[in-house]
């Protein structure tokens, strides 16, 4: 069965300082992982996804299929960084994509 | 990437009464998804509708609790029937286009 860990409920850094939100999903075949990001009263919006690979506000990730990670990772912190993060994965053709839990990151000046 | 209108955004219901949730998508979409997103929960996915056929329920989640209509390709609708205060959600309607996913505002029902 598909399913997306993010061990941390809560991740506080100080501005400037770099940012790592953990992901590791569970999926037997070729998945393509996705970051949401949700600001405070804004709907939920795509960061990234890993088939892109790009870099969106200064947030990487890479996809690592030998430890099935997702990490979302950015530099420099930055306060208006400051959002709830959902690592999501999603089977091939039109299928629903599935969550993890979130993460609340929470940039301090 | 598609637009989504969905309303209400918030509504506060007595138990044992029915809410319908819209979405309006501004272009025409195969699949559309709803989610549930309890306090403090991750997103929970509630049934994929699919035009002109019957929508299929995740495990949890039967279509006497939660029917959905479906009846073209720019629009859907939820009800959350005969609500009691476990209902109190933030329920969000998806559509993927593309290689992405939009998803609406969301409507934040309370049951007292």
């Amino acid at each position: 069965a598909q399913r997306v860990t993010q061990p941390e409920k809560l991740l506080s850094v100080f501005k400037g300082a770099p940012v790592e939100l953990k992901c590791n999903y569970s999926y037997s075949g070729s998945p393509e992982l996705f970051w949401y990001v949700q600001y405070s009263r804004q709907r939920l919006q795509l960061l990234l996804r890993h088939i892109s690979r790009e870099s969106i506000k200064g947030f990487t990730a890479d996809l690592n299929k030998g430890e099935t990670s997702f990490h979302l990772k950015k530099p420099f912190a930055q306060e208006e960084d400051s959002a709830m993060y959902y690592c999501a994965l999603k089977d091939s053709g039109n299928t629903p994509l599935v969550f993890g839990k979130g993460t609340r990151l929470s940039v301090i000046a | 990437s598609a637009v989504i209108s969905q309303k209400p955004s918030r509504d506060i219901c007595q138990r044992g009464t029915s809410l319908t949730i819209q979405c309006q998508v501004d272009s025409q979409v195969t699949m559309m998804f709803w989610y549930r997103q309890q306090p403090g929960q991750s997103l929970t996915l509630i049934a994929t509708a699919n035009q002109g056929s019957e929508a299929t329920y995740e495990s949890g989640f039967v279509i006497d609790k939660f029917p959905i209509s479906r009846p073209n390709l720019t629009f859907s609708t939820l009800t959350v029937s005969n609500m009691s205060p476990e209902d109190s959600s933030i329920y969000l309607c998806s559509v993927q286009q593309g290689k992405g996913y939009t998803f609406g505002s969301g409507t934040r029902l309370t049951v007292v």
